[in-house]
């Protein structure tokens, strides 16, 4: 199992353009979410998805939008992105109802937005 | 989910046991206390979780007071790579993939 990707590694972004963020998982997990991590600081939460065709705001989601239309994919949309949103980005996927509490974070994607 | 605090930084020197203390004083009966830790530049990585009962695994021992106010991640036999920033978490089991993360313990390892 490749466990959990995200694609790109880095990307720098001028202020206004859109992209989206990439995060696949081939544990068939029905749990997936977005984190943001800017320096010194703890992950917080932006979304998160309990399953496909079901997404859920979590502490920090303005600016982003997001889709689960299969299992395995749940990207990230910035809209219109803004310097404030220069951060460190993980993805991460986990099973509950299967007893394993464990998440299972992604590298994570380094964006700069100038 | 309950708050909890940890200690900013701590210095373990390698192959002695590092002992990370975490205070969750607000805890609630059906709250479960987890920790990951976070490698430079790296996504958490989950190392252990308990209720009431001290845990091992091949990672870590927790050791969680009967009160369940505070618990302490033990590394036995700490190494160079163990050099990260460990996280406490306290949640609920049926909180879904929602974890809350504070700032953390960062723990240098050194030879």
């Amino acid at each position: 199992n490749a466990g959990v990707t995200q694609t790109p590694k880095f990307q720098v972004l001028k202020t206004g353009q859109s992209m989206t963020l990439q995060c696949a998982q081939d544990m068939n997990h029905e749990y997936m979410s977005w984190y943001r991590q800017d320096p010194g600081m703890g992950l917080r939460l932006i979304h998160y998805s309990v399953g496909a065709g079901i997404t859920d705001q979590g502490e920090v989601p303005n600016g982003y939008n997001v889709s689960r239309s299969t299992t395995e994919d749940f990207p990230l949309r910035l809209l219109s992105a803004a310097p404030s949103q220069t951060s460190v980005y993980f993805c991460a996927s986990s099973a509950p109802w299967t007893g394993d509490y464990e998440q299972y974070f992604g590298p994570g994607t380094r964006l700069t937005v100038t | 989910d309950a708050k909890t605090t940890q200690p900013t930084s701590m210095d373990c020197a390698e192959g002695r046991a590092a002992n990370l203390p975490c205070n969750h004083s607000t805890i609630s009966g059906n709250e479960y206390v987890y920790w990951y830790r976070q490698i430079h530049s790296q996504g958490p990585q989950y190392i252990i979780h308990g209720l009431k009962n001290n845990e091992t695994n091949e990672m870590a021992s927790l050791i969680i007071t009967e009160d369940r106010k505070s618990s302490t991640l033990i590394l036995p036999h700490a190494t160079l790579r163990d050099t990260a920033v460990y996280y406490c978490i306290v949640r609920h089991n049926n909180a879904g993939n929602m974890l809350t993360f504070g700032g953390g313990t960062r723990l240098m390892v050194k030879p």
